[in-house]
């Protein structure tokens, strides 16, 4: 199936630090690409969509100048987390669909674990 | 109330029990329909999507009540690899997919 890797997979930091995750489609170009926030024994909740080459769409709550996510090329979005506090702290997974825009089976980055000090 | 709800378990049986799950969801244009399996700590993976006649993967069985706004996962003679948490996944609009909470099963030996 389709592969999408995401880096890091675990990342500790100071308060106030930024930390930037990297999600990669390996074998296809993905025009979109979803970030999500997992907290312990909670669902996956949708942060924002990422759109290849223009802004991405945030979810309602989500600060986009907390989160910020470019997603430059085809095969990688970006998601930073700047100013890093620890309520920040959360697992981090990135996905992708090999349909593009439309409904399909998405495929996730092995997510990133992130933990602020 | 949330989009998409399931019993968070956790759902305790024993090898070769069968064992359903059901999730609820609130927008009623809400198009497909997926169950994925998530073990600890890892990404979530597709199990299977939810067709409207339903449809069966082997010990698996997944069905939709659109009248009712319901999906459910049905597992035969559970094996102890089935532990994990079971999530139920609804679209919004063209491709926004919204998680349940999913539901946690032990599968007991």
């Amino acid at each position: 199936g389709a592969v999408v890797s995401q880096h890091p997979s675990w990342v500790i930091c100071k308060s106030g630090t930024s930390v930037k995750i990297e999600c990669r489609s390996l074998d296809f170009q993905a025009t979109t690409m979803f970030w999500y926030r997992q907290f312990p024994k909670q669902s996956l909740m949708l942060m924002a969509t990422s759109n290849e080459g223009s802004k991405a769409t945030y979810e309602q709550g989500v600060e986009k100048d907390k989160f910020l996510i470019n997603h430059a090329s085809l095969t990688l979005s970006t998601l930073t987390v700047t100013s890093a506090h620890p309520e920040d702290s959360s697992f981090y997974i990135c996905s992708a669909s090999l349909a593009g825009g439309s409904v399909g089976e998405l495929f996730f980055g092995e997510g990133s674990r992130l933990t602020v000090l | 109330r949330k989009e998409v709800e399931q019993d968070p378990g956790p759902f305790n049986v024993p090898e070769g029990a069968t064992v359903a799950f059901n999730c609820t969801y609130s927008n009623s244009a809400s198009q497909s329909f997926f169950w994925y399996r998530q073990d600890c700590r890892k990404e979530p993976k597709l199990l299977m999507s939810v067709y409207s006649s339903g449809n069966e993967d082997g010990r698996f069985t997944a069905q939709l009540n659109r009248a009712s706004q319901y999906i459910s996962l049905l597992i035969r003679d559970s094996k102890l690899s089935d532990s994990a948490t079971y999530l139920c996944v609804v679209t919004r609009g063209t491709y926004k997919y919204i998680f349940g909470t999913g539901t946690r099963l032990k599968v007991l030996a």
